[in-house]
């Protein structure tokens, strides 16, 4: 089993509609995860940190953790051509390396 | 406020020779980290490091490949006898403190040093 999966993708979605992303990991020791975007050729940028259980909202982004199901979701509101990206997920492990699933590529479509 | 520095930005070597990239973190952090990443493929860990200290090198391949994070300058990769396996991108991020809680574990990636072994 990876310590963290991820649909490959791509999801594809219109321009305005919601687009969700979803990743689970398999350490339960795990205490911060994170969701990154990145672009073709570019380096990845942080996109939200999320810590405790429940949903956490910024701007057009919801990042949504459930430890029990060991599960972490992005939704991305009214979703933009500007959007369409690979959305890395990614999870501390005990030694505080972040483990990254493989991506999913977002492709929004006007 | 600089981010995280990287060079070079592109390396071109020859099976058989020797790579260096070159990391320097933000101002105030202390903590390094090294990922690869392959085309179409996800970032994978390689080494963590704190000033004059590995701290996780799990990711390493056992040969070839060594890093380093001295008290003074940059953190470095060095690869040995490169091969077209080598090929990838190499990224460097730092974070100011490991841990847990809000803030913690948060790294803040270089634009990376893309590797080319002909």
């Amino acid at each position: 089993q990876k310590e963290v999966e991820q649909n490959s993708g791509p999801l594809s979605v219109p321009e305005g509609a919601i687009a969700s992303l979803n990743c689970t990991y398999s350490d339960r020791g795990s205490q911060s995860f994170f969701w990154y975007r990145q672009y073709s050729g570019k380096s990845p940028e942080l996109i939200m940190s999320i810590y405790s259980n429940g949903d956490k909202e910024d701007g057009r982004f919801t990042a949504q953790l459930n430890k029990a199901s060991q599960y972490v979701s992005l939704l991305i509101r009214d979703s933009q051509p500007s959007d369409s990206a690979t959305y890395l997920c990614a999870v501390n492990s005990n030694t505080d390396k972040l483990i990254f699933g493989t991506g999913t590529r977002l492709q929004v479509f006007p | 406020n600089a981010g995280v520095m990287q060079n070079p930005r592109h390396l071109v070597r020859r099976r058989g020779q020797e790579a260096r990239l070159r990391c320097s973190p933000m101002k105030g952090h202390s903590h390094v980290y090294w990922y690869r990443q392959l085309p179409e493929e996800g970032l994978k860990f390689m080494v963590y490091l704190q000033k004059e200290n590995i701290i996780d090198e799990s990711g390493m391949p056992k040969e070839r490949f060594s890093a380093e994070f001295p008290k003074e300058g940059p953190s470095i990769l060095r690869i040995q006898q490169v091969v077209r396996g080598d090929s990838a991108a190499y990224f460097c991020a730092s974070s100011p403190r490991p841990g847990t809680g809000a803030g913690a574990n948060v790294l803040t990636f270089g634009a990376g040093s893309r590797l080319t072994v002909l």
